[in-house]
């Protein structure tokens, strides 16, 4: 079983408010992925890291950032919510296969983000 | 930009039923092509990883085939059990950063 883990699960906030979602995972892996989904839509990748001190935006535009200080800690964080932030985020890691050249993806729970 | 793309986007069977459903992506630069089951409230959880053209995996009542050829990996369910109910995500690796995943196929197994 994977052990990463995200909080809050939930979070209900306002505009303008600075938050930061946790994310963190004990498995020692390097590389470390923050998704936003939208209901009903695929899992877009907007920040990863391969290591402590990287960090890339991904193919979807984000406003957040984050930051890899600690190989097991991989925050993300608005420094003004907006309504338009609202979604669900997922924090994933990532380890090579055993036999094949990719990656295995473990995920965590997931924060849902509402900013009223 | 890379299209994963799932169909149908949702389903709903009857106990017992047997199922599946595809996962279309384009065939070049293709390196793997993941399953993923996500349970409501509950995290993805990796099901199986194929490679190669006409590569086939099985994990209990599930497989899944894998056509590079043609850019398509159906999923398949034997025998549906409400256990089976959730998101079934694949996602395409292309060598290059992170997966690409499509939108999922909800599946709904009613007793």
């Amino acid at each position: 079983e994977a052990d990463i883990y995200q909080t809050p699960r939930y979070l209900v906030i306002g505009t303008g408010k600075k938050i930061t979602l946790e994310c963190s995972q004990t498995m020692g892996h390097d590389k470390m992925y923050w998704y936003q989904q939208d209901p009903g839509m695929e899992l877009h990748l907007i920040h990863y890291s391969y290591g402590v001190n990287s960090t890339e935006k991904g193919d979807l535009s984000s406003e957040s950032t984050v930051s890899r200080i600690r190989t097991e800690h991989f925050p993300l964080t608005l420094e003004s919510a907006r309504p338009s932030h609202t979604s669900q985020y997922l924090c994933a890691s990532s380890e090579p296969t055993v036999t094949f050249n990719t990656d295995t993806q473990y995920f965590g729970p997931g924060t849902r983000l509402t900013v009223l | 930009i890379l299209n994963v793309e799932q169909s149908p986007q949702s389903l709903h069977v009857q106990e017992g039923d047997s199922t599946n459903f595809t996962c279309s992506f384009p065939s070049s630069n293709f390196y793997a092509l993941h399953w993923y089951r996500w349970e409501t409230a509950k995290s993805p959880e990796a099901l199986f990883v194929m490679t190669l053209n006409g590569d086939e995996k099985k994990k209990g009542r599930i497989s899944a085939t894998l056509n590079t050829k043609e850019g398509y990996s159906y999923l398949y369910i034997k025998g549906s059990q409400p256990e089976d109910s959730a998101t079934y995500l694949c996602a395409m690796d292309t060598g290059r950063r992170a997966l690409t995943f499509g939108s999922g196929t909800r599946l709904q197994v009613q007793p």
